[in-house]
C-alpha cells in the first residue's frame, strides 16, 4: 500500500497569512493526488485534484503543486472560513490512501 | 446540484449486520463509479469500497474484504453497503462519495453528509 505522510499535524496562522501543508507519498503517484477540506461537523469537500487542478467553486487562494512523491497545498490570504482539517489522498493505486490530516486554526 | 444522502446507520452489536443506503440525485448515476469512505471518531479517512458503473466490479481494502459488500441499483440511483460480522473498529461515520470520472482511478468529487455506525454491546 502507498503510505501518505502529511505535515504538519496542526497549524496556527493569522488572518491574511499564507500557509502551506505538505504531503509525501511512499512511492511515485504521478500526480494522482487530491486535497480535501473538512470543516468541523461536516463532510470532506474536494479542493484540488490531479495535484494542481482547482475543483469547481473553490476560491483561487487555494493552490496545489508538486510531483513524484512530494506535494503541497498552499492557502493564500487566510480567511476565517478556512478553519478546517485538510487531508491529502492518493488515487494513483488501490487501496486509495489518505494522509493523517492537518488541523488549521486562526491565531 | 449533486446530492448524496446516506441512511441506515445506528447502533449495532458486534458480530451483527447493517445495511447502509445512499440516494443520489443531480447527475446521471449510472455514468459514475461510486464509493464508501469512513472516518472513525476524531480520526482520519479510510476508503472502504468502490463499485464500477455497472456494478460488475467491486474493490475493497483488506480491513473489510469478505465482510462488506458494495452494490448499486442504477434504476433507483442508489448505492448500498452491506456490512456483516461487524467489529468495534468499524465504528465510524460512513460517507457515500462519487468518483470524479468513469473509471477506477479518480478522486472523490462529491460526498454525502455521512451516517454514523456504532458497533457496541
Amino acid at each position: 500500500d502507498i503510505q501518505m505522510t502529511q505535515s504538519p499535524a496542526s497549524l496556527s496562522a493569522s488572518l491574511g497569512e499564507t500557509v502551506t501543508i505538505e504531503c509525501r507519498a511512499s512511492e511515485d503517484i504521478y500526480n494522482g493526488l487530491a486535497w480535501y477540506q473538512q470543516k468541523p461537523g461536516k463532510s470532506p469537500q474536494l479542493l484540488i485534484y490531479n495535484a494542481n487542478s482547482l475543483h469547481t467553486g473553490v476560491p483561487s487562494r487555494f493552490s496545489g503543486s508538486g510531483s513524484g512523491t512530494q506535494y503541497s497545498l498552499k492557502i493564500n490570504s487566510l480567511q476565517s472560513e478556512d478553519v478546517a482539517s485538510y487531508f491529502c489522498q492518493q488515487y494513483y493505486d488501490y487501496p486509495f490512501t489518505f494522509g493523517s490530516g492537518t488541523k488549521l486554526e486562526i491565531k | 446540484e449533486v446530492q448524496l444522502v446516506e441512511s441506515g446507520g445506528g447502533l449495532v452489536q458486534p458480530g451483527r449486520s447493517l445495511k447502509l443506503s445512499c440516494a443520489a440525485s443531480g447527475f446521471t448515476f449510472s455514468n459514475y463509479y461510486m464509493a464508501w469512505v469512513r472516518q472513525a471518531p476524531k480520526k482520519g479517512l479510510e476508503w472502504v469500497a468502490t463499485i464500477s458503473t455497472s456494478g460488475s466490479r467491486t474493490y475493497y481494502p483488506d480491513s473489510v474484504k469478505g465482510r462488506f459488500t458494495i452494490s448499486r441499483d442504477n434504476a433507483k440511483s442508489s448505492l448500498y453497503l452491506q456490512m456483516n460480522s461487524l467489529k468495534s473498529e468499524d465504528t465510524a461515520t460512513y460517507y457515500c462519495a462519487r468518483l470524479g470520472g468513469p473509471s477506477l482511478a479518480y478522486y472523490f468529487d462529491y460526498w454525502g453528509q455521512g451516517v454514523m455506525v456504532t458497533v457496541s454491546s
